[in-house]
């Protein structure tokens, strides 16, 4: 399974944008970037995901480098709501899409 | 649409008895996947499974543990002869297809064992 690196944690202000970064150097030509969290006490939540272009929802937004070695998941205004573990997951395409879960990214939202 | 559903939310067992864990997928979900978290530690993957097959188990203790996803009902998860260190929350995740489909999970059972 491709790995995936993120910062161990982050803090943010509330209502103020949030870039979490991720680095999968290496990334396959097949491979998905998904980002899902996990709220304290509650299961994953799925948030985006992407492969080359890069992607909006009501949730967030991915930017995509163009090497695809790196990506970020962007809130645009963070709430105190988005306080969660960030992960950054790569999956293959048609595959069983196991979720390979790394330590990901805690973010703290100052109110 | 209801999400999906485990059951119990809670479960405590002493050591050497069984446990079953219950998942039901979103409607028209027909991929499962079983994942545990171990206290203070990330989520790991065990097993993966459609209508009556098991399709990836590589993340399953080889003893003791077993799934199912029968034709009729939940997917089940069972441990038997529990220890201590089976002491987890365990989410179940659906699915409509393959990857990149998105995975739904439910709100865990937490597994406590005495």
């Amino acid at each position: 399974d491709a790995k995936t690196t993120q910062p161990n944690s982050m803090e943010s202000n509330e209502e103020e944008p949030v870039h979490l970064p991720c680095n999968h150097s290496t990334i396959s030509g097949t491979d998905y970037i998904h980002w899902y969290r996990q709220l304290p006490s509650q299961g994953p939540e799925y948030v985006i995901h992407g492969l080359t272009s890069n992607v909006n929802n009501r949730m967030a937004s991915l930017a995509i480098a163009e090497d695809r070695k790196s990506s970020t998941l962007i809130l645009h205004r963070a709430t105190l709501r988005d306080a969660a573990v960030y992960y950054c997951i790569l999956g293959a395409q048609g595959g069983s899409e196991k979720l390979v879960f790394g330590k990901g990214t805690k973010l703290t939202v100052n109110p | 649409n209801a999400g999906v559903m485990q059951n119990p939310r809670h479960l405590v067992r002493r050591r050497g008895q069984e446990a079953r864990l219950r998942c039901s997928p979103m409607k028209g979900h027909s991929h499962v996947y079983w994942y545990r978290q171990l206290p203070e530690e990330g989520l790991k993957f065990m097993v993966y499974l459609q209508k009556e097959n098991i399709i990836d188990e590589s993340g399953m203790p080889k003893e003791r543990f077993s799934a199912e996803f029968p034709k009729e009902g939940p997917s089940i998860l069972r441990i038997q002869q529990v220890v201590r260190g089976d002491s987890a929350a365990y989410f179940c995740a659906s699915s409509p297809g393959l990857a990149p489909r998105e995975q739904f999970f439910g709100p865990g059972t937490r597994l406590t064992v005495l």
